[in-house]
Parts: structure tokens; sequence; C-alpha cells
């Protein structure tokens, strides 16, 4: 069975940083891309981050270059870096799998709250 | 433009059909994926492709695409499919991936 776990998230200050985990299980994580997905508390879904398999990395351009998504495929484990954070930054991140050798999110974690507040 | 469009809300009786619509300049090159979120829950994946279901979706849950314009189509709804129903695709560069602003559907 997929399962794919976050963690990392939390109360943060504005200008803080914070790293996000997902820890994957039930599939050969190295062979899939991965993907960040937020969703602001009452919005709507916001593509965040991708990685492939071969560790190109992509970027939604409203971030600015202040988060940097990276994998460890000897874990199992997605990480995003935050950094910089501000107010709108705050959301649900989702870890989330592409179906194999596609662009479609095929299974997603259950989420880890991120909250950024003074 | 990388932008989809949805409507922000839809309704439909018990047991007919309705049509959810997401239109963007991108949808001429590649294929919309459609995903249902439920209260509290993660979103599910319900449409993939030209008209793909993953296992355990019903297939009452259909899609297709004309143009800029993808459609997610269920026929016969029930109770259960009361949701947020979001498009995604891929903007223009191929590499990044976006978001509709999602529809609110009313099963009544």
């Amino acid at each position: 069975e997929v399962q794919l776990v976050e963690s990392g998230g939390g109360l943060v200050k504005p200008g803080g940083s914070l790293r996000l985990s997902c820890v994957a299980s039930g599939f050969t994580f190295s062979t899939y891309s991965m993907n960040w997905v937020r969703q602001a508390p009452g919005k709507g879904l916001e593509w965040v981050s991708s990685i492939s398999s071969s560790n190109y990395m992509y970027y939604a351009d409203s971030l600015t270059g202040r988060f940097t998504i990276s994998r460890d495929n000897a874990k199992n484990s997605l990480f995003l870096q935050m950094n910089s954070l501000r107010a709108e930054d705050t959301a649900v991140y989702y870890c989330a799998r592409d179906l194999y050798g596609e662009y479609e999110f095929d299974y997603w974690g259950q989420g880890t709250l991120v909250t950024v507040s003074s | 433009s990388s932008e989809l469009t949805q409507d922000p809300a839809v309704s439909v009786a018990l047991g007919q059909t309705v049509r959810i619509t997401c239109q963007g300049d991108s949808l001429r090159n590649y294929f919309a994926s459609w995903y249902q979120q439920k209260p509290g829950q993660a979103p599910v994946l319900v449409i993939y492709g030209k008209n793909n279901r993953p296992s355990g979706i019903p297939d009452r849950f259909s899609g297709s695409s004309s143009g800029n314009t993808a459609s997610l189509t269920i026929t016969g709804a029930q109770a259960e499919d009361e949701a947020d129903y979001y498009c995604n695709s891929r903007d223009s560069s191929g590499n990044h991936r976006v978001f509709g602003g999602g529809t609110k559907l009313t099963v009544l």
C-alpha cells in the first residue's frame, strides 16, 4: 500500500525557516517524481514544487527562490526547505506522488500545517 | 497564459448528470487531471489523461476535452459526490503545474 506521511509543520514567525519531510512507503520511491502542493485555509490547491526521479527541480514562480525541494532516495524521503516565510505561506502542505511517467498526482499524504504568524 | 478557470460553484439534483468545466490555454496542448476533495481530507485523483479513472473511482466519473476546455462529468450524481473539484494541468513550459480555482459541487 502506498503511503506518504508528512511532518515538520508548525508555528513559525515571519522571516523564519522550516523544513518539511515526507516519508514514502509501498513503492520504489527513487523511480517516481514527487511534489509539494499547498492549500491555504479556506482556499484552493496551489502547486509548489516538483522533483523528478533524475533530480530535476521545478518551482512555482510565486515562491521567488525561497523554497528548495530535495529528496533522499536511500531514506525514501522528500523534503521542502522553506526560508523567509511570510504570512501568505500559511497552509496545509501536501506531499504528492506523480503517476509513473506522467504529470498527475496519484497519491497524496494527509498534509502538515504550516502557520506563519508573530 | 498559465491560468485554469473553473466555475466556483455548481449544483445537481440527486441522480442527475453534472458537468464541471475547466478553461485555459494550456489545455490545448495538455490533458487536465481532476481531483475530488472533501472537507478535512486530502485530494483524490478521479480522472487523468484522455479519460482514465484510477482504480476504485466509480465509472459515473468521466472526462473529456475540446479546444481550451476540459470537462469532468458525473453521470447519476450521488450524495457522496458532494465535494470540491479541482482541475490541474501543465503550463506552457510543460514543467510547471497549475490548478484551477476549484468548483464546489452541491448535490441537492
